[in-house]
This record gives structure tokens, C-alpha cells and sequence, in this order.
């Protein structure tokens, strides 16, 4: 069936670069979405990509995406204490939209 | 604010009950989705509605059922209560079927005890 895994936790310095991984099983995926999750919220979309793009920028947020790895990144450029959040991945290729487990993002001030 | 509200924000109820998750998608929405947010197995889909029809179903056991009315909103029904239920339960909106934006609403923390 349908799986999206992705690393649990993710430790950077304030204004380092962070980059968060995601890989996907559906080769017939349409969208592929990054969601954020604040504490004590629900989650709120980022960015998402179409399956026939690479790649896409959005500020400081950058999209990568491989298909023939089904590998897809999300980096956030100067990362900031507001950016800890739970980072999920998601791939949607008809109804229903699969999510990741979450990367747990830390922020070091 | 996502426009996706639900109720009640937090339960609390025993082993063996009982309860109604309600959701009100966001103004001109069709679909209606739901998803469980446990420790141990992240984000799940339950099932999705459009249009007041189910379309899709995800991981969602016999113990639970949904529906949504003709004014849109849905509820999550959740019999038989059973510790391991004990999750955060969100819904999500989006105006069509299929691969569009979705919106969650804050969910609903239940403590099944």
C-alpha cells in the first residue's frame, strides 16, 4: 500500500539552513505537500509541488522532488525559533492524501 | 484561523463509551476529511465525504463511522471506546474531491480512561 516515511527529529542552529526529507512509495502521486504542525494546533499547508515539477521556491522555503527516487525535501533558509514545528510530508494521487509520521523540528537559539 | 472549526476541543471519557466528534468544513467547502493523530502511529486517514457521500476510506475501524449532513458539516462517531483510541482527531476541508488544498481545523483531543 501507500507509505510516506520521514526522519523523526531534526536539530539546527538558528539561521543554519534545515533540511527535512521525506520519501514516498505511490508512483501514481499527483501532489506532494509539506504541512506545518505548531503545538496545540492543527496543521496548517506550507507549500505542495506537482508531480511533474522539481522543484519549487516559496521564500525562504525550497521544495525538492525526485520521482524516479520518489525522494522530496523541504529546506527553510535561515531558520528561525518560529520555525519548531512538526514538519509532515504528504502525497496525494486521488481521495484521500497520505501524511508522513512528522519531523520533529528543533531550533537552537 | 483555517475556517474549519471543531468540536469539542478536548474529551475525556471511560473505556466502553461513546462519543461525537463534530466538524463545520470551511464556508463553500464539499469535502470533508477525517485523520487520527496518535504517538505511536502518526497521521492517519480515517475517511473522507463529499458532498454528503463517503468517497474514501483510509484506516478507520468498524467501531467508528462518520457521516455528513446536508448542510456539510460532518461528526465522527466513536463507539466502544477503548484506551488505545486516546488520540487527537482532526478534520480537514477542501472545496472538491481529490488533489486540492486541504484545511484542518485545530482537533479534538480525546483521553478515552
Amino acid at each position: 500500500g501507500e507509505d510516506v516515511e520521514q526522519s523523526l527529529f531534526l536539530s539546527v542552529r538558528e539561521g543554519d539552513s534545515s533540511v527535512i526529507n521525506c520519501t514516498y512509495t505511490d508512483s501514481s502521486s499527483t501532489y506532494l505537500y509539506w504541512y506545518k504542525q505548531e503545538p496545540g494546533a492543527g496543521l496548517q499547508l506550507l507549500t505542495y509541488i506537482f508531480s511533474n515539477m522539481d522543484m519549487k521556491q516559496d521564500q525562504r522555503l525550497t521544495v525538492l522532488l525526485n520521482k524516479k527516487d520518489k525522494h522530496l525535501s523541504l529546506r527553510i533558509a535561515d531558520t528561525q525559533t518560529g520555525d519548531s514545528a512538526i514538519y509532515f510530508c504528504a502525497e496525494s494521487g486521488g481521495f484521500k492524501t497520505i501524511f508522513g509520521a512528522g519531523t520533529r523540528l528543533f531550533v537552537k537559539a | 484561523d483555517s475556517g474549519v472549526t471543531q468540536t469539542p476541543k478536548h474529551l475525556i471519557t471511560a473505556t466502553g463509551q461513546r462519543v461525537t466528534l463534530r466538524c463545520s468544513p470551511r464556508s463553500g467547502d464539499l469535502s470533508v476529511y477525517w485523520y487520527q493523530q496518535s504517538l505511536d502511529q502518526g497521521l492517519q486517514f480515517l475517511i473522507q465525504y463529499y458532498n454528503g457521500e463517503e468517497r474514501a476510506k483510509g484506516n478507520i475501524l468498524e467501531r467508528f463511522s462518520a457521516q455528513q449532513f446536508p448542510d456539510l458539516h460532518s461528526e465522527l462517531n466513536l463507539s466502544s471506546l477503548e484506551l488505545g483510541d486516546s488520540a487527537l482527531y482532526f478534520c480537514a476541508s477542501s472545496e472538491d474531491i481529490g488533489d486540492t488544498e486541504a484545511f484542518f481545523g485545530q482537533g479534538t483531543r480525546l483521553t478515552v480512561v
